[in-house]
Parts: structure tokens; C-alpha cells; sequence
């Protein structure tokens, strides 16, 4: 079936700092792929997403790239500011049901 | 605020209760979705509802767990006689269709506690 892997936290990086966090994925077709954010005590923010192998979503400096042959999803950030503190899941929707990974938590230290 | 809007957002019940959760999707949306989300993980799919139809309940438990999205109001999970493995946040997302491209809005949560 249908699953999501992400590297585990917490990632505790200091401001200015790059950031990468793994996602990949297993799937039967080609699913879009999501990346959200979750803040503490909020709901899930859609952050960005990809639809086909070789897009690249981006948003607010984030980046993410469908890479097919390797089935990856791997979110990065130039230079993470104390903000982006949160909670990050990698998410796969092949057809109207989204699958989740586990979570990211990311610290940001100043 | 045109966002998904779930309430309440923190509900406390003692076991062998009801409870309750309501989700207003977002303006024009007619697809609504619950997740299930337990400590220190990440979301588990649970129902998709369009209004007045459960196109797949598969996530949800047999017993004691049923949803609706009645033609009018919002989409409301109960879950009958709570157990302490019911304490969870779940969240209600939206969207326009089903398409695989549409991504879903979510609302901020109803964090369910019980004693």
C-alpha cells in the first residue's frame, strides 16, 4: 500500500542555518505530494506541493522537488529564521485520501 | 475567516460519554475529511463525507465512531461511550473535489481529552 517516510526529529538548527528534511515514498501510480506545516496547538497549513515527477513546489522559501527514480520529496530551506519552528509532514494523496508521515519536528535556535 | 472552522476546540469528557465535534468547511467546499491524529504522530485518515453521502469510512472504527455532513449545517464525528484511547486531536479538512491535485485546508483541531 501506500506509505510516506520522514526522518525523524527533533532537527534543532541555529537561525541562518540550512535545512533539509527527508521524505520519501512508496506508491502505486504517481501521487501528488504535499508538504504541510503545523505550528503548535494549530491545524495543518498547506506549505507546498508538487503534482507531477520533476515539479518543484515552493513557498516562503522552502522548496521540494517530485523526484521519481528515487521516490523523494525532500523539503529544504536556504536559511531557517526561529519562525519556522514547527512540526513538518510529508504527505501523498493518490486519490482523494491523504497519507502522512510521521512528523518532523524542527527547533530553531537563535 | 473563510478557513475550515472546527469546534469545540478542546473537549473534555469522562469515560462511558458522547462526544461531539463540528466542522464547518470552507465556503464552496462540499468535501470534508477526518483525521485522527495521537500523540507524537502523524494524521490517520479516518472518513470522507460529501453532503449527505460517506463515500469511505474505512479509517473509522466499527463501534462507536459515525459521522455525518447533513444538507445543511456542519459535518459532525460523534463518538459514543469515550474510552481513554479515544484522547486525540482530530481535524477536519475541506476541499472543492476530490481530484488528486486539490489539496485539502484543514482547521485548527478539536483536541479531545478523557478523564
Amino acid at each position: 500500500g501506500n506509505s510516506v517516510t520522514q526522518m525523524e526529529g527533533p532537527v534543532t538548527l541555529s537561525e541562518e542555518a540550512f535545512l533539509t528534511i527527508n521524505c520519501t515514498y512508496t506508491a502505486t501510480g504517481y501521487p501528488s505530494l504535499f508538504w504541510y506545516v503545523q505550528y503548535p496547538g494549530e491545524g495543518l497549513q498547506l506549505l507546498l506541493k508538487a503534482t507531477k515527477a520533476d515539479d518543484k513546489g515552493s513557498n516562503k522559501g522552502f522548496e521540494a522537488t517530485y523526484r521519481k527514480e528515487t521516490t523523494s520529496f525532500h523539503l529544504e530551506k536556504g536559511s531557517v529564521q526561529v519562525s519556522d519552528s514547527a512540526v513538518y509532514f510529508c504527505a501523498l494523496k493518490g486519490s482523494y485520501k491523504l497519507i502522512f508521515g510521521s512528523g518532523t519536528r524542527l527547533l530553531v535556535r537563535p | 475567516n473563510a478557513g475550515v472552522m472546527q469546534n469545540p476546540r478542546h473537549l473534555v469528557r469522562r469515560r462511558g460519554q458522547e462526544a461531539r465535534l463540528r466542522c464547518s468547511p470552507m465556503k464552496g467546499h462540499s468535501h470534508v475529511y477526518w483525521y485522527r491524529q495521537l500523540p507524537e504522530e502523524g494524521l490517520k485518515f479516518m472518513v470522507y463525507l460529501q453532503k449527505e453521502n460517506i463515500i469511505d469510512e474505512s479509517g473509522m472504527p466499527k463501534e462507536r465512531f459515525s459521522a455525518e455532513f447533513p444538507k445543511e449545517g456542519p459535518s459532525i464525528l460523534r463518538i459514543q461511550q469515550v474510552v481513554r484511547g479515544d484522547s486525540a486531536a482530530y481535524f477536519c479538512a475541506s476541499s472543492e473535489d476530490s481530484g488528486e491535485n486539490q489539496p485539502q485546508h484543514f482547521g485548527d483541531g478539536t483536541r479531545l481529552s478523557i478523564l
